[in-house]
């Protein structure tokens, strides 16, 4: 089973700064990997797939990059609203099958 | 509007089975597939399995083999997570999300990208 770590368990961000989230894979994912966010309450939304493609509606300011085994989100001016826990989430195309890392809360400072 | 509805929130005793649906509306159902994921409270995003809402092929997790059996109405659009001998760790809020089958779509667009509001199972004697 592939293990997904995410560093670091929490990220403490002024509004307006930048963010960078990081997610390593025990083996290779090649660029199998996607980037949710997750605010209280609220089903997690999809921010990136294939490591560096935007989903559709996602801001310009969340970008994703990385392959193999590590693997970065950034934040490049952090709103209000983008405080929230991501997680990342590699994933194999058949079967269908998937791992989530343990996921970074993004708070503010 | 794309769209999964799931059903309300479960109260169940250690050792009953749970039925969650999820209903979706918006697309296509069978060009896509249906994962589930759960979260314990305060925990972390656990992939549970998939369904081909096409075929009705599954892949489950393989911590939940045995427990678990997902299944697919395509008349209705609908699909379900059964979970067997629920012990208080199953404890969770549980979602449906809509999933590429790439049987059906082989282009299609990896990621989890609708979701539904998410189920509450509290198991508790």
């Amino acid at each position: 089973e592939i293990v997904m770590t995410q560093s670091p368990a929490t990220l403490s961000v002024s509004p307006g700064e930048r963010a960078t989230l990081s997610c390593r894979a025990s083996q290779s994912v090649s660029s199998n990997l996607a980037w949710y966010q997750q605010k209280p309450g609220q089903a997690p939304r999809l921010l990136i797939y294939g490591a560096s493609t935007r989903a559709t509606g996602i801001p310009a300011r969340f970008s994703g990059s990385g392959s193999g085994t590590e693997f970065t989100l950034t934040i490049s001016s952090l709103q209000s609203e983008d405080f929230a826990v991501y997680y990342c989430q590699q994933y194999n195309n058949w079967p269908p099958e998937y791992t989530f890392g343990q996921g970074t809360k993004l708070e503010i400072k | 509007q794309v769209q999964l509805v799931q059903s309300g929130a479960e109260v169940k005793k250690p050792g009953a089975s749970v039925k969650v649906s999820c209903k979706a509306s918006g697309y296509t159902f069978t060009s896509y597939g249906i994962s589930w994921v759960r979260q314990a409270p305060g925990q972390g995003l656990e992939w549970m399995g998939w369904i081909s809402a096409y075929n009705g092929n599954t892949n489950y997790a393989q911590k939940l083999q045995g427990r678990v059996t997902m299944t697919t109405d395509t008349s209705t659009s609908t699909a379900y997570m059964e979970l067997r001998s629920l012990r208080s760790d199953d404890t969770a809020v549980y979602y449906c999300a809509r999933d590429p089958d790439i049987v059906v779509v082989p282009a299609a667009t990896p990621g989890m990208d609708v979701w539904g509001q998410g189920t509450t199972v509290t198991v508790s004697s």
